[in-house]
């Protein structure tokens, strides 16, 4: 079945550590995005990219960084300049298209040691 | 710009009661708009769409939503709720980010449904 897997479930940071969540996808899409979710808040938006090679930062890209060498893979590294990196991490993926839905991943829940 | 607005951070109904779960939208262009519901340590899942094609939209689980351009609002109804309907629910509104060409979902904060019995 086509999906998105999201590696690790459970993630733990120390202090002055880089991080990085892994996102992979199957179904094709040229988009990919990566959201934080806090709780009272919603989703916010970290990064996304349209293509290859190519990343737009979100709302709030700060302390983040992404890298999109294939179509299927999306990482995230949360780095030490992140300073509240508590969160539940999710990625997703589309098809680039306003009409089309994002299709998401079961989340990282990245937290302090 | 759009944004997303949902009343009521947690609704609480018994099982065999009517669902409502309130969204409102602002949207400089025609919308398209998304609810999704999220169990616990999960992802989002798609619940319905709109995309101009009919006001009135069914979804999975037994779920619709009408959109009502007049008072900008797309609320997500159920005839009876059931316990396996414990979530919380996002509705989201697409468009594209300033300056950007992807397109970018904007979610509300979110409703968690309570159902007891």
């Amino acid at each position: 079945d086509g999906g998105i897997t999201q590696s690790p479930k459970y993630l733990f940071r120390k202090e002055g550590q880089n991080v990085t969540l892994s996102c992979e996808q199957n179904l094709n899409h040229d988009a990919m995005y990566w959201y934080r979710q806090d709780p009272g808040q919603g989703l916010r938006l970290i990064y996304y990219s349209q293509i290859v090679n190519d990343f737009q930062k979100g709302d709030i890209a700060e302390g983040y960084s992404v890298s999109r060498e294939k179509k299927e893979s999306f990482p995230l590294t949360v780095t030490s300049a992140q300073k509240n990196p508590t969160a539940f991490y999710l990625c997703a993926s589309s098809e680039d298209r306003l009409d089309q839905p994002q299709h998401f991943g079961d989340g990282t829940r990245l937290s302090i040691l | 710009a759009q944004s997303v607005t949902q009343l009521g951070s947690h609704v609480s109904v018994s099982e065999g009661a009517l669902v409502l779960l309130r969204c409102n939208y602002s949207s400089s262009v025609p919308p398209y708009l998304f609810w999704y519901v999220q169990y616990p340590n999960q992802g989002l899942q798609l619940l319905l769409k709109y995309t101009s094609a009919a006001t009135l939209v069914k979804g999975i689980n037994g779920f619709e939503a009408e959109f009502k351009k007049s008072e900008t609002s797309f609320h997500l109804t159920k005839p009876s709720a059931h316990m396996s309907d414990a979530a919380e629910y996002f509705c989201a509104v697409s468009g594209l980010p300033r300056g950007g060409t992807a397109s970018k979902l904007t979610f509300g904060t979110g409703t968690r449904l309570q159902v007891t019995l």
